[in-house]
């Protein structure tokens, strides 16, 4: 069964940590995205990865093929970076699956 | 240059009763995807529209229907409201022919069924 879990549900930091989302899947994959999801419901795309490492501003995101794990980090974190951050997968040729979602809350 | 947008941004309906959602893609983008997503869960895929046909499927009955347009943009239609319908519907525009690519999303409209 395709499957997606993140870790950790929700996770509260205070601002300035350093943060990490994990995101694993059950079988190989042809690409994975990170969204960011803010209250309001509206979805920004953050990554879309498939191999390696991408950077953006002050986010990282990473993926290991042989181990089917993705990490999202975010650095120098700041409460503009509370919202809920999703990771969803293409299966093979297959619609998108998601996770349900890491809720992250950023403390000053 | 218009990102994805969506219509209504709420709605209100009784079970049994009949709504129809729309959704205007990004300009340049050609195929409309449709996500539910329940309160405190992640997006489940309901179906993608390109060149006016439904493309792929998720796991949901015949009674979510939809329609994309010559202009790209699409309906999604829901008969025989169930309480369970109640969620924000989430519509996501990208170009058929870039494979995978970031995906754009609307704001989403919030269906509550009383």
């Amino acid at each position: 069964k395709n499957e997606v879990e993140q870790s950790p549900q929700n996770l509260t930091a205070q601002e300035g940590e350093f943060i990490t989302i994990n995101c694993s899947y059950s079988v190989g994959i042809s690409a994975l995205h990170w969204l960011q999801q803010h209250p309001g419901g509206g979805i920004v795309s953050l990554f879309m990865l498939s191999s390696g490492k991408k950077k953006h501003g002050r986010l990282i995101a990473t993926i290991n093929i042989q181990e089917k794990h993705s990490s999202l980090h975010i650095t120098a974190s700041h409460p503009r970076d509370s919202a809920v951050y999703i990771c969803a997968v293409h299966f093979g040729n297959e619609k998108l699956t998601f996770g349900t979602g890491t809720r992250l809350t950023i403390i000053p | 240059d218009a990102g994805v947008t969506q219509s209504p941004t709420h709605l209100i309906k009784t079970r049994g009763q009949q709504v129809t959602l729309r959704c205007s893609p990004k300009s340049g983008h050609d195929t409309v995807s449709w996500y539910q997503q329940a309160l405190g869960q992640g997006p489940q895929f309901i179906f993608q529209y390109y060149e006016e046909e439904e493309r792929q499927r998720g796991n949901f009955p015949d009674r979510f229907s939809g329609h994309q347009f010559p202009n790209y943009s699409s309906e999604l239609n829901v008969n025989a409201l169930l309480l369970g319908d109640s969620a924000l519907y989430l519509c996501a525009s990208s170009l058929a022919w870039a494979g995978y690519s970031p995906l754009h999303f609307g704001n989403g409209t919030r269906l509550t069924v009383t």
